[in-house]
């Protein structure tokens, strides 16, 4: 069974740029999450997307945003990128939701100039 | 506010010795507690849960401990193998939020 996947793996883009990251589950998970991780603060919850709606979220500017498709796949945005948005974005996919075992990616890097 | 904490940023072991990992968490709400283990450039990777219903939980050479009323949990691995260096994260969600809240990871490392 193919994991979770994460594209780009890495990114650099200059401040004030938006950003898009794509993510694809595990076939037959409906949940996906993302997370941002920087040194320091761990790994801190952005939104949880299930069936296409979001479900839950972060405390996060609304300048992070999201979608997922009726395939499951998620796309993350960030508009008007700051130099504090470089970090390491993971996504996890599980069946149901957060209780379920979460299976992440790879994660993209993202630096910001 | 770090509603879970990881007090302790890194942790070095010697091999075949036992590794403790520390969480402690705020929110009375939470009810399902795992562990996640990073490696460099790879994704976190489950390694084990527990309920707020149980004290232990046992999986292999991990154990995972919760005490309530401290509001603490510990990941005890014995015996500490050079493989099992990485970091390692705590998180909880409650029945209620079905979010995780992720701690700010433990860095082990087993040496020979």
């Amino acid at each position: 069974k193919a994991g979770v996947t994460q594209t780009p793996r890495y990114l650099i883009k200059t401040r004030g740029q938006q950003v898009t990251l794509s993510c694809s589950p595990i076939s037959g998970h409906r949940s996906v999450s993302w997370y941002q991780q920087t040194p320091g603060q761990g790994l801190q919850f952005l939104f949880e997307y299930f069936s296409e709606t979001q479900r839950n979220k972060g405390n996060f500017p609304g300048r992070f945003s999201g979608r997922q498709f009726s395939n499951s796949r998620s796309e993350m945005n960030v508009s008007t990128l700051e130099l504090g948005d470089s970090a390491l974005y993971l996504c996890a996919s599980s069946r149901e939701g957060s209780t379920d075992t979460q299976y992440f990616g790879p994660g993209t890097r993202l630096t910001v100039l | 506010d770090q509603q879970v904490k990881q007090n302790s940023p890194s942790l070095s072991v010697q091999e075949g010795r036992i590794s403790i990992l520390n969480c402690d968490y705020t929110n009375s709400m939470f009810d399902y507690f795992l562990w996640y283990k990073k490696y460099p450039a790879e994704g976190p990777t489950f390694l084990i849960s527990i309920s707020s219903i149980k004290d232990k939980n046992e999986d292999g050479r991990f154990t995972v401990f919760l005490n309530k009323s401290a509001k603490h949990l510990s990941l005890h691995i014995v015996p500490s193998q050079p493989g099992d260096s990485a970091v390692y994260f705590c998180a909880a969600s409650s029945y209620n939020t079905d979010k995780l809240i992720f701690g700010t990871g433990t860095r082990l490392q087993v040496f020979p």
